[in-house]
């Protein structure tokens, strides 16, 4: 069984630029969820997706959007960079489809925003 | 809204003392709990959950956790620590399975030999 993984690991970025990462589920799963883990902090819920349409979103603005795939993959874009966009961004996915499905993280894409 | 408190941002222990990490929440709903470890530069591992089935939540590692409603409380413990538990540790509440869920803003834990 594969499990959740992201790509790229670490990417840095400039002020004003645009950023997209990448997310594959873990096999068997259906759901999609995006945290922000600024330094120091504990994650924050940025978005969920199931069956392609966002279902869900935290306290971010829309220059964060995201996309979810067929194949349930999803991608986390994120326009107009700025300083505190700098994270760790998490995904995590899960079954949607039961009372209590447990969220399974990834490795994490490390985003540092020059 | 949900959410939790975690005490302590920092704890320290000795290897084969007690772990106790504190972890309170509030939810206008019976919550889901859950406990996540995270090793340096690595993601999110499950370490266990409270599903409403029973108090007392065994998980991997070691690790458990004990619900108890009248407190609010779902604190972590381990009855002997171990050099590899040295990591940072995150309570987290949703209010339904596969929802959202809301961390606490962690506790480091270190291990003394």
């Amino acid at each position: 069984e594969t499990g959740v993984t992201q790509s790229p690991t670490h990417l840095i970025k400039t002020r004003g630029q645009q950023v997209t990462l990448r997310c594959s589920s873990q096999s068997g799963h259906n759901t999609v969820s995006w945290y922000q883990q600024a330094l120091g902090q504990g994650p924050q819920f940025i978005f969920q997706y199931y069956r392609e349409e966002e279902n869900g979103r935290g306290n971010f603005p829309p220059r964060f959007s995201g996309l979810q795939f067929p194949n349930y993959s999803s991608e986390l874009n994120v326009n107009a960079l700025e300083l505190d966009d700098s994270a760790l961004y998490l995904c995590a996915s899960s079954f949607q489809g039961a009372i209590l499905e447990t969220q399974y993280f990834g490795p994490g894409t490390r985003l540092l925003v020059l | 809204a949900q959410s939790v408190t975690q005490l302590g941002s920092h704890v320290s222990v000795s290897e084969g003392a007690l772990v106790l990490l504190r972890c309170n929440y509030s939810s206008s709903v019976p919550p889901y709990l859950f406990w996540y470890v995270q090793y340096p530069n690595q993601g999110l591992q499950l370490l266990l959950k409270y599903t409403s089935a029973a108090t007392l939540v065994k998980g991997i590692n070691g690790f458990e956790a004990e619900f108890k409603k009248s407190e609010t409380s779902f604190h972590l413990t381990k009855p002997s620590a171990h050099m590899s538990d040295a990591a940072e540790y995150f309570c987290a509440v949703s209010l339904f399975g596969n929802e959202k869920l809301t961390f606490g803003t962690g506790t480091r834990l270190t291990i003394i030999p």
